[in-house]
């Protein structure tokens, strides 16, 4: 297994411009979410979905916009860029949550994003 | 809302010294709480995880945490700092209910020879 994957590595952007982060894991995880992780601020969830279809926001979603048409495919839209999305951007994925069970979050190797 | 502090963004320790980060969490409800750790330039690892079973919880290379539910932390050891324990590590708290992970800020340690 791959694991979470994501692409690019590395992206320098000019504000105004779009772009789209690719997430994908082969675990058949249902469950899987986007954080930007900024320095002394931990990482912060921008959305998450429970499923293919099925997205809701998290707590930084101004700027971002998914859509999940595939169990394994999550990516993550930039429609305009800003300065303020310089980041490093992570990708995870769990199995759902099962009342009383553990489900680890598996996490991507990141995308570092400057926005100029 | 949840919330997770981490004390210090930044701990130094010398090789083979005591490591204590510190981590207090507010929930009305008990949560899970888990450590996480990232090497440089990696994504997050899993090194620990509490979910009620055992207050004392043993994790990956030789690190360990204690839930205190009086005190609501959960800080993290390990007796011997080694140089490859240089990394950040993050404490984060889910609710019992669900797939959402609130972290803390975030700690540093670097690991004097």
């Amino acid at each position: 297994n791959a694991g979470v994957t994501q692409t690019p590595k590395f992206q320098v952007l000019k504000t105004g411009q779009s772009m789209t982060l690719q997430c994908a894991q082969d675990m058949n995880h249902e469950y899987m979410s986007w954080y930007r992780q900024d320095p002394g601020m931990g990482l912060r969830l921008i959305h998450y979905s429970v499923g293919a279809g099925i997205t809701d926001q998290g707590e930084v979603p101004n700027g971002y916009n998914v859509s999940r048409s595939t169990t394994e495919d999550f990516p993550l839209r930039l429609l305009s860029a800003a300065p303020s999305q310089t980041s490093v951007y992570f990708c995870a994925s769990s199995y759902p949550h099962v009342s009383g069970a553990y489900n680890e979050q598996f996490f991507g190797p990141g995308t570092r994003l400057t926005v100029l | 809302a949840q919330s997770v502090t981490q004390l210090g963004s930044h701990v130094s320790v010398s090789e083979g010294a005591l490591v204590l980060l510190r981590c207090n969490y507010s929930s009305s409800v008990p949560p899970y709480l888990f450590w996480y750790v990232q090497y440089p330039n990696q994504g997050l690892q899993l090194l620990l995880k509490y979910t009620s079973a055992a207050t004392l919880v043993k994790g990956i290379n030789g690190f360990e945490a204690e839930f205190k539910k009086s005190e609501t932390s959960f800080h993290l050891t390990k007796p011997s700092a080694h140089m490859s324990d240089a990394a950040e590590y993050f404490c984060a708290v889910r609710k019992a209910a669900g797939n959402k992970l609130t972290f803390g800020g975030g700690t540093r340690v670097l690991v004097k020879p």
